[in-house]
């Protein structure tokens, strides 16, 4: 069965460094997304990416973050200059398109996540 | 701000009863619901979804009930199974929205 994967597991950085998240998203998606867990707290939302650009993002996501579509496989979350907040999980999401005319971005399957500590 | 709210932190059941799951939202514009189910160091992984114009969804074990008028939805698993002990999260969409917002969960066990 097809999977979202992400890598790595795990990351630590010191603060101020800039961490890339990468993910793979499953092949005929074409709908993804990044969303965060901090550790006790909710998974929330950080932005959506369709047909190469930015589709939707909250508040979290601000100019510290960016998103990537480098090649036709790879979807990749870059946090410039990481704070101690940022130590979260990490969720990358992938979704497909939905019938013609329907929803968009209906279920979303997620990757395993990637633990990054910000010391 | 919380537009997605599941009231019960935890929640323990008897294995081959039924265990419910509650889900409560703010946001009126929310018209597609998801359950997700979350092992310790692993992603959210979908179970099952319905839309607003529906008021129920099976999947085998898993039933999701809607009562918009209420703005309230429920997931049910029968029999439950130790298998089913994680953490379950509601999360909810607006029209055309593509950003899931999150309820906080609810850690259920099933004892054996």
């Amino acid at each position: 069965e097809p999977e979202v994967t992400q890598t790595p597991s795990h990351q630590v950085t010191q603060m101020g460094q800039e961490v890339i998240l990468r993910c793979v998203p499953i092949s005929n998606h074409l709908y993804f997304y990044w969303y965060r867990q901090i550790l006790g707290q909710k998974v929330e939302f950080l932005v959506s990416f369709y047909n190469n650009e930015i589709s939707e993002k909250s508040e979290i996501f601000d100019d510290q973050f960016s998103v990537e579509r480098p090649d036709g496989s790879n979807f990749t979350l870059k946090i410039r200059s990481t704070k101690l907040e940022d130590s979260a999980m990490y969720f990358c999401a992938s979704s497909d398109p939905g019938l013609a005319g329907g929803r968009t971005g209906e279920t979303q399957y997620f990757g395993p996540g990637t633990r990054l500590l910000v010391l | 701000d919380q537009q997605v709210k599941q009231n019960s932190p935890s929640l323990s059941v008897q294995e081959g009863r039924i265990s419910i799951l509650n889900c409560d939202y703010t946001n009126s514009m929310f018209d597609y619901f998801l359950w997700y189910k979350k092992y310790p160091a692993e992603g959210p992984t979908f179970l099952i979804s319905i839309s607003s114009i529906k008021d129920k969804n099976e999947d085998g074990r898993f039933t999701v009930f809607l009562n918009k008028s209420a703005k309230h939805l429920s997931l049910h698993i029968v029999p439950s199974q130790p298998g089913d002990s994680a953490v379950y999260f509601c999360a909810a969409s607006a029209h055309h929205g593509q950003n899931f917002v999150f309820g906080p969960g609810t850690r259920l066990s099933v004892l054996p």
